[in-house]
């Protein structure tokens, strides 16, 4: 059964340090893989995403990720967080009509 | 191009009523869907329309329907609202699944059902 596992409820972290949020699927076939962001009372907003070819990906606002098949991992990561990157972060796998979401990461940035 | 707009922003009901969440995309998608978050759970999809005229039960789908009225606008129904229907609802939209292509998400909709 496809699904994705986001093993982390809430992270902190001080303004500038690094970041990397973790995001662990099971999909039977070649997944799309997705990170979104989703500000307070805001919808959600893609940030990256990975069909296929390379498996380091970049995005908006200075986030990257790393696509591991051999762990069924799609780690969001950034060099410097900024304290306007705080909010809920969301995994999600594809294709198919079913986008299936992780639970969600809340990031706290502290000065 | 306003990308996906949902109607009401907010909205309280009382157990029993009924309402219909409206959702509607200038994009040309084709594919419209309509997603729930609670917190701890994600977003998990209810209801999704892969093309005009066709619709699908997701994950979450007792207690509501959809109507995909044309290719712009997908509606969602409540017709007896009950407490455990009060979440935050997004509606989304995307080229058809097998082009690759992310979901579109509108703002969402925060219904209470006292």
């Amino acid at each position: 059964a496809q699904s994705v596992t986001q093993p982390d409820i809430h992270i902190t972290v001080s303004e500038g340090a690094s970041l990397e949020l973790r995001c662990n699927y099971s999909y039977g076939a070649t997944p799309y893989l997705f990170w979104y962001v989703q500000s307070p009372g805001q919808g959600l907003q893609l940030l990256l995403k990975y069909f296929s070819g390379d498996t380091l990906v970049q995005g908006i606002k200075g986030f990257e990720a790393e696509f591991k098949r051999s762990q069924s991992s799609f780690n969001l990561r950034k060099p410097s967080v900024h304290w306007s990157d705080a909010a809920e972060y969301f995994c999600a796998v594809g294709p198919g009509n079913q986008f299936y979401f992780g639970t969600g990461t809340s990031l706290t940035v502290i000065p | 191009n306003a990308g996906v707009t949902q109607t009401p922003k907010f909205q309280v009901l009382k157990t029993g009523q009924s309402m219909t969440l409206q959702c509607a995309q200038d994009m040309n998608h084709n594919s419209m869907y309509w997603y729930r978050q609670d917190p701890g759970m994600g977003l998990r999809l209810i209801y999704y329309s892969a093309s005009e005229g066709t619709t699908d039960k997701g994950e979450v789908p007792n207690g509501y329907n959809v109507s995909r009225l044309n290719k712009r606008e997908f509606s969602l129904r409540l017709e007896s609202a009950a407490p455990s229907q009060t979440s935050v609802y997004f509606c989304a939209s995307s080229v058809p699944p097998n082009r690759g292509s992310e979901q579109y998400f509108g703002p969402g909709t925060r219904l209470t059902v006292t």
